[in-house]
């Protein structure tokens, strides 16, 4: 049963620390997006790739964020440095661009800063 | 401005009865999905439903049905039959292409609740 799998599943860290989120795709997936979602904002856009290359990233705050696929099994987005207003979920999900049809989400990231 | 409206914050529906959830959307490609997501209180994201636009036929899926109505682009959900277990929060989208790949866009949400 291929998954998208994400880690840690929960991270609390203090304001001005380095967080780094990770996300394995499906094996065969060629597009990986990052999601943020809160009870203001909804599900935010922040970044996606294809082929691991980035495509879009203006969904993110680039003074602190920043996203990468060091190979096509991993995915990583870094928030260095946290504030609390990053609280939130993160979702990585990733799809194919053949079938162009749904996105499959991992269990997403619940991120505090304090 | 919006490209995918939700306007229903929160639904009740009786147990076994059937229920819709509003979905508008806004684009100007031709080519393009329409999805819908469940996203129960465990929090994880459950792809339920998805619709092409050169789909001729509504897309159906179990009890879940999409209602595309493409000239007043509407992409409703049609739950029949409901449960408790789909009180969950629901999610419509809308894939559109960008960059020579696909951009995902999601509604704001509707809350649902079954009553037993």
């Amino acid at each position: 049963d291929a998954r998208v799998t994400q880690t840690p599943r929960h991270k609390v860290t203090e304001m001005g620390q380095e967080v780094t989120m990770r996300c394995q795709p499906i094996l065969g997936h060629n597009t990986v997006f990052w999601y943020r979602q809160t009870m203001m904002q909804g599900l935010e856009l922040l970044a996606y790739f294809r082929n691991r290359a980035p495509l879009d990233d203006s969904g993110m705050p680039k003074d602190r964020f920043s996203a990468e696929m060091p190979d096509a099994t991993l995915a990583t987005l870094k928030i260095q440095p946290s504030e609390p207003r990053d609280s939130a979920v993160y979702f990585c999900a990733s799809g194919y661009t053949v079938t162009y049809n749904e996105q499959f989400f991992g269990p997403g990231t619940r991120l505090t800063v304090l | 401005a919006q490209k995918i409206t939700q306007t229903q914050p929160g639904m009740f529906v009786q147990e076994k009865e059937a229920v819709t959830l509003d979905c508008t959307y806004d684009t100007s490609d031709q080519s393009y999905g329409l999805f819908w997501y469940k996203q129960p209180s465990s929090g994880e994201m459950i792809f339920l439903i998805y619709q092409g636009s050169y789909d001729e036929q509504n897309a159906t899926e179990g009890r879940y049905s999409l209602n595309f109505q493409k000239a007043r682009k509407s992409a409703n959900l049609v739950i029949s039959a409901s449960q408790l277990g789909d009180s969950a929060m629901y999610f419509c989208a809308m894939r559109e292409p960008d960059s020579g790949t696909y951009k995902y866009i999601f509604g704001t949400g509707t809350r649902l609740k079954v009553l037993a």
